[in-house]
């Protein structure tokens, strides 16, 4: 069964804007990472934050986690049209690793 | 390096046909799992391989549906008598395992397949 659930399901935005992508899981994590897909195809490992972490950066990239909310956020500066696709988190716990439904980010140039 | 490869690309197949998808993951990688995406959606977990230990069948739909795995290497999914709704993407992932902290996957391009 999926742990993560992201929100919102969809978002739209224009180019050079920020996107937040937001993560909300149910049970303990040992770590949380985001992901891209492409075209419904195979994913990209974009982030990985321990649960003992607050932040995280990459790039245009910013992870946040909240483990006493149980909830990360991804943010993406400056967006770009080739940043469209879908962003999923997964949360990791133990030996187990579980995807969210994803949100489906759409960057208009 | 050669990352996880998986085929056929696209299977096409009829109703109550058995199908069988290829998944060979990163050489040395001990941890693999399968996924299924249907159109639109998420990934849902199907099965979990780790080493030599028994896989997390959990996330398997049916008993139609099976998978193996060769020590370390090249694992099948085989779905039996499929039927339409099992149409979707099937991705396999794989990830080198190094204590609990470190379980970045390596997907795969992925199986498209069709159920007619």
């Amino acid at each position: 069964s999926q742990q993560g659930e992201e929100d919102p399901q969809a978002l739209s935005i224009q180019e050079g804007e920020n996107a937040t992508m937001n993560c909300s899981y149910k049970t303990s994590i040992n770590n949380l990472q985001w992901y891209r897909q492409n075209s419904g195809r195979g994913l990209v490992h974009l982030i990985l934050i321990r649960s003992n972490e607050r932040e995280k950066h990459s790039g245009r990239l910013r992870v946040t986690l909240d483990t006493s909310k149980k909830s990360s956020s991804l943010l993406i500066t400056a967006s770009r049209a080739a940043d469209t696709a879908s962003y999923f988190c997964a949360t990791v716990w133990n030996n187990d690793m579980r995807f969210g439904a994803g949100t489906r980010l759409t960057v208009k140039p | 390096g050669a990352g996880v490869s998986q085929s056929p690309s696209n299977k096409v197949t009829e109703k109550g046909k058995d199908v069988e998808l290829r998944c060979d993951p990163i050489s040395g990688h001990t941890a693999l799992y399968w996924y299924r995406q249907r159109l639109g959606q998420g990934l849902e977990f199907l099965i979990y391989f780790q080493g030599n230990s028994a896989p997390d069948k959990s996330g398997l739909p049916s008993d139609r549906f099976s998978a193996e795995r060769t020590g370390e290497s090249v694992s099948t999914l085989t779905i039996q008598r499929t039927q339409q709704e099992d149409s979707a993407v099937y991705l396999c992932a794989s990830s080198l395992t190094s204590g609990s902290f470190s379980y970045e996957q390596y997907f795969g391009p992925g199986t498209r397949l069709t159920v007619t």
